[in-house]
């Protein structure tokens, strides 16, 4: 079946250091990828999206590139700030249309 | 556009009492998902509609959950006889479809947070 698995969190960085959480995902055919992000108390934000191989998705300094050879979508930012802890999401999109989700990975960022 | 809206925000039930929860989607969004997190998960898919039609229910739904979405619009949830494993945050989506038919990016509410005691 489908799944998302993401790296364990929490993951601890001092500001303006390089982020990467990893995001690998098993499904039958090319389904679109997506991060989401939950900042403490809000509701689920799309971040970024692509929907094919190759794809880059970008959106407020993070990047994912859809690697099918990896079947990977790992989310990079080059430089983080206290502003972005949060939870970040990886999720596919199967046939139906729904969404199959990881686990979350906890974002900390120390002034 | 306000956004897809949860009702209540916070809900504490006693077990054995029976729970309903409201979601409105953004207007004209065909799709309406529900889904369901717990402490320290993903959400998990429990069920969709297309307009009024419901489409697809996840084996998680057990048979003391009902949705409902009458005239394509808003849409309830509601749990008949609560467990405390029924405690968790209860998410709304909802998306519109292309041209083609196929389901854009998916816009979630803020969702609604049950305790069970």
């Amino acid at each position: 079946g489908n799944s998302v698995t993401q790296m364990e969190g929490p993951v601890t960085l001092s500001e303006e250091a390089f982020l990467t959480i990893n995001c690998t995902y098993t499904a039958t055919g090319y389904p679109s990828l997506f991060w989401y992000v939950q900042y403490p108390g809000e509701g689920l934000q799309l971040l970024l999206k692509a929907t094919k191989a190759d794809d880059k998705g970008s959106n407020k300094g993070f990047e994912a590139t859809y690697r099918k050879e990896t079947t990977s979508f790992h989310l990079e930012k080059g430089s983080v700030q206290v502003s972005d802890s949060a939870v970040y999401f990886c999720a596919l999109m199967d046939s139906s249309y729904k969404l199959i989700f990881g686990s979350g990975t906890r974002l900390l960022v120390r002034p | 556009d306000t956004g897809v809206s949860q009702n209540p925000r916070h809900k504490i039930t006693k077990r054995g009492q029976n729970v309903t929860f409201r979601c409105d989607p953004i207007s004209e969004h065909n799709r309406l998902y529900w889904y369901r997190q717990t402490l320290g998960q993903g959400p998990e898919f429990l069920t969709y509609f297309q307009n009024e039609a419901q489409l697809e229910k996840s084996r998680l739904l057990s048979d003391r959950f009902s949705a409902e979405r009458p005239k394509g619009s808003f849409s309830t949830l509601e749990i008949q006889r609560t467990e405390q494993g029924d405690s968790a945050m209860y998410l709304c989506a909802s998306s519109s479809l292309t041209t083609s038919g196929r389901p854009y990016e998916q816009y979630f509410g803020p969702g609604t947070r049950l305790t069970v005691t």
